[in-house]
């Protein structure tokens, strides 16, 4: 297992709420990633954070935005909810960024239903 | 948009055979990673291979690069049920790519 831990582990939000999801990376490691999964698919990129900056942004409203720390825990926030949102939302943190991405370390996920 | 495909989408094989999952990709890259994840769980990483390497060695997993058509290959060998998962390739591109770009997978079942 990874140190990166993840919370909550499930949750069930309806549409047009709001969601917070949390991410401790591991020790050491100051750049965190999230991705969605929606089932059957590969993980997409949401975006990277490094030293509290964003470091890269995939293809999301900007209604999802995060968040990193200090200490480098990391928050993913979702506003105005859509059924598509229903996914297996990852984090990852990686010891380095601002070049080119190497081992990305995961952590268990938070699995998001809307209804 | 997902950059990586792999190959088959699914695999079923019995314990002690070998499984051979392929990847390929569009557009050049800095780096390829294979991963696992059980259950629609956590991934775990099991190998990086550089643009610039054509095979490399991990245990029982072997992976070999082929930039000119642009496609990557993961040999697990003597199969185990333990190596039940779906697996993913995952690109990096050149110059400062921040992102992993995953494929949609290929879900590998061994029985014993």
């Amino acid at each position: 297992e990874t140190g990166v831990t993840q919370s909550p582990t499930h949750l069930i939000k309806t549409r047009g709420q709001q969601v917070t999801l949390r991410c401790s990376s591991q020790s050491g490691h100051n750049t965190v990633s999230w991705y969605q999964q929606a089932l059957g698919q590969g993980p997409q990129f949401i975006f990277q954070y490094y030293r509290e900056e964003e470091n890269g942004r995939g293809n999301f409203p900007p209604r999802f935005s995060g968040l990193q720390f200090p200490n480098y825990s990391s928050e993913l926030n979702v506003n105005a909810l859509e059924l598509d949102d229903s996914a297996l939302y990852l984090c990852a943190s990686s010891p380095v960024a601002g070049g080119v991405q190497e081992t990305q370390y995961f952590g268990p996920g938070t699995r998001l239903l809307v209804l | 948009s997902q950059q990586g495909e792999e190959d088959p989408q699914a695999l079923s094989i019995q314990e002690g055979e070998n499984a051979t999952m392929n990847c390929s990709y569009k557009t050049s890259i800095n780096n390829l990673q294979w991963y696992r994840q059980n259950s629609g769980r956590g991934l775990v990483h099991l190998i990086l291979i550089r643009s610039n390497e054509r095979e490399k060695h991990s245990g029982r997993l072997r992976v070999t690069l082929d930039t000119s058509k642009k496609s990557s290959s993961l040999l697990i060998t003597a199969s185990r049920a333990a190596d039940t998962a779906s697996y993913f390739c995952a690109t990096v591109l050149n110059q400062a790519g921040t992102a992993l770009i995953f494929g949609k997978g290929t879900t590998l079942s061994v029985s014993s």
